[in-house]
């Protein structure tokens, strides 16, 4: 799987969009990026994931970059909640597949009031 | 929502001594893991279990280390004889169309 690169914190406004980049340059064609987060220690959450196009559900939207090599994600309206640690995985194949999720150390994003 | 059930939330025990933890997997979910967590690191991959075999497994899961799927519901983590550096939090996940991690068990080894 393909090498991720976070930067190690953010701080956002409470209210404001957090944006929070990936770098992923050795992506291959079949890989999907996933983003989770894990507050406080309690079991990582999945947020959101995608192979090409860009993706919203009701956490969180995903921008990947037409080389496919960075992606984005963005909270829209960040809250106090929201603070936690996201990781961005590159992966081959979709969950049903199988295969472990390698997570790197993240960007710790806290969210101010 | 579906959950991963993870039992205890915490257990201390002696080194040396044998534990075993357990979770329950989303029950139409194919694919097990488990991960572990050592306080302020990584989260890191132990082990994936597919059609009652171990698919893959990572260097950490040493022979000290042993998974079961006893029953139709029950995933378990067994160590057989802990050390300190052991301790850690130790997550259950499943997966299927989605990939869900239980809340954890974490283990303290004195």
């Amino acid at each position: 799987d393909a090498k991720t690169t976070q930067p190690p914190s953010m701080d956002c406004a409470e209210g404001r969009a957090a944006n929070l980049p990936c770098n992923h340059s050795t992506i291959s064609g079949n890989e999907y990026v996933y983003w989770y987060r894990q507050i406080h220690s309690q079991g990582p959450q999945y947020i959101i994931h995608g192979l090409k196009n860009n993706e919203t559900n009701e956490m969180a939207s995903l921008i990947i970059t037409e080389d496919r090599k960075s992606s984005t994600l963005i909270l829209p309206h960040a809250t106090l909640r929201d603070t936690a640690v996201y990781y961005c995985i590159v992966r081959v194949g979709m969950y049903n597949q199988g295969g472990k999720l390698i997570f790197g150390q993240g960007t710790e994003l806290s969210v101010k009031p | 929502e579906p959950e991963v059930t993870q039992t205890p939330s915490h257990q201390v025990t002696q080194m040396g001594q044998e534990v075993i933890l357990r979770c329950v997997p989303i029950s139409n979910h194919l694919y097990f893991y488990w991960y572990r967590q050592i306080l302020g690191q990584k989260v890191e991959f132990l082990v994936s279990f597919y059609n009652n075999e171990i698919s893959e497994k990572s260097e950490i899961f040493d022979d000290q280390f042993s998974v079961e799927r006893p029953d139709g519901s029950n995933f378990t983590l067994k160590i057989r004889s802990t050390k300190l550096e052991d301790s850690a939090m130790y997550f259950c996940a499943s997966s299927d169309l989605g990939y869900t991690f239980g809340s954890g068990t974490r283990l303290t080894v004195v």
